[in-house]
C-alpha cells in the first residue's frame, strides 16, 4: 500500500518568513495529493490540492509543488503569519476514488509562527 | 462546501461500555465514509471505510468486531466501539466522499474511557 513521509515535524520560523514542508509517497499510482490544516480540537480543513498533471499551483500566499518522478510533494507558505500555526498533514491518493481508494496521510508537522 | 456532522462531539465513558459515534453528510449523499482515528499529536490513522448497503471495508490490525460500522443509508455512518477500554480514547474522526468523489472531514468525536 501507499506510505507518506512527512518532514520536518516540526517547525518554527518567525513571522513574515516562509515555511516549507516537505512530503515523499511510495506508490507511483497516487496522482492526487491534498493537503490539510488542522488546529488543535478541530477538523483537518482542505488548504490546497494538487493533481499529477501539473507541477506547480498556487493560492495566495500557499502553493505546492509535485515531483512525480521523484516521487516526492511540498508545501510552501510565504508572509506567515500567527494564524498559520496549525498541523498540516500532506496526503496522498488516487484520484478519482472508486469506493475503496482512500486518502493516506504523512505524519503532520507542527508549525509555530512566532510574532 | 459540503458539510459533515458528528456526535457526539465528546464522550466520557466507562471501561466495558459500548459508544456509538454518528456521521452524517448534511447537504449531499455519500456512498463512502471514512473512520479515522487519531491520537494525541498523531497523524490521522484510516480505521475502515464505510460504504451504503454493504459491509465495511477494515484497514489492517482493526478489529471489526470491536469497531462496528454501519453505513444504513446515503446521509449516516455510525462507527460503534465495543466494550472499550482506556486504550481505545482517542479522537475519532469520520469524512463523507460526495460526487465529485472530494473529501470532506466531520468535526471529530473525543472519546474518554474511564
Amino acid at each position: 500500500g501507499e506510505n507518506v513521509e512527512q518532514h520536518p515535524s516540526t517547525l518554527s520560523v518567525q513571522e513574515g518568513d516562509s515555511a516549507v514542508i516537505k512530503c515523499t509517497y511510495s506508490d507511483s499510482a497516487s496522482n492526487y495529493f491534498p493537503w490539510y490544516k488542522q488546529e488543535l480540537g478541530k477538523r483537518p480543513q482542505l488548504i490546497i490540492d494538487i493533481r499529477s498533471n501539473v507541477g506547480e499551483k498556487k493560492d495566495q500566499r500557499i502553493a505546492v509543488t509535485l515531483n512525480k518522478t521523484a516521487k516526492h510533494f511540498s508545501l510552501h507558505i510565504t508572509e506567515t503569519q500567527p494564524e498559520d500555526s496549525a498541523v498540516y498533514f500532506c496526503a496522498a491518493s488516487i484520484f478519482p476514488r472508486a469506493a475503496g481508494n482512500k486518502l493516506t496521510f504523512g505524519g503532520g508537522t507542527r508549525v509555530l509562527v512566532k510574532p | 462546501g459540503a458539510v459533515v456532522s458528528q456526535h457526539p462531539s465528546w464522550v466520557i465513558c466507562k471501561s466495558g461500555t459500548s459508544v456509538k459515534i454518528e456521521c452524517r453528510s448534511l447537504d449531499f449523499q455519500a456512498t463512502t465514509m471514512f473512520w479515522y482515528r487519531q491520537f494525541p499529536k498523531q497523524s490521522l490513522m484510516l480505521m475502515a471505510t464505510s460504504n451504503e448497503g454493504s459491509k465495511a471495508t477494515y484497514e489492517q490490525g482493526v478489529e471489526k468486531d470491536k469497531f462496528l460500522i454501519n453505513h444504513a443509508s446515503l446521509t449516516l455512518s455510525t462507527l460503534t466501539v465495543t466494550s472499550a477500554h482506556p486504550e481505545d480514547s482517542s479522537f475519532y474522526i469520520c469524512s463523507a466522499k460526495d460526487s465529485y468523489n472530494e473529501q470532506f472531514f466531520g468535526p471529530g468525536t473525543r472519546l474518554t474511557v474511564l
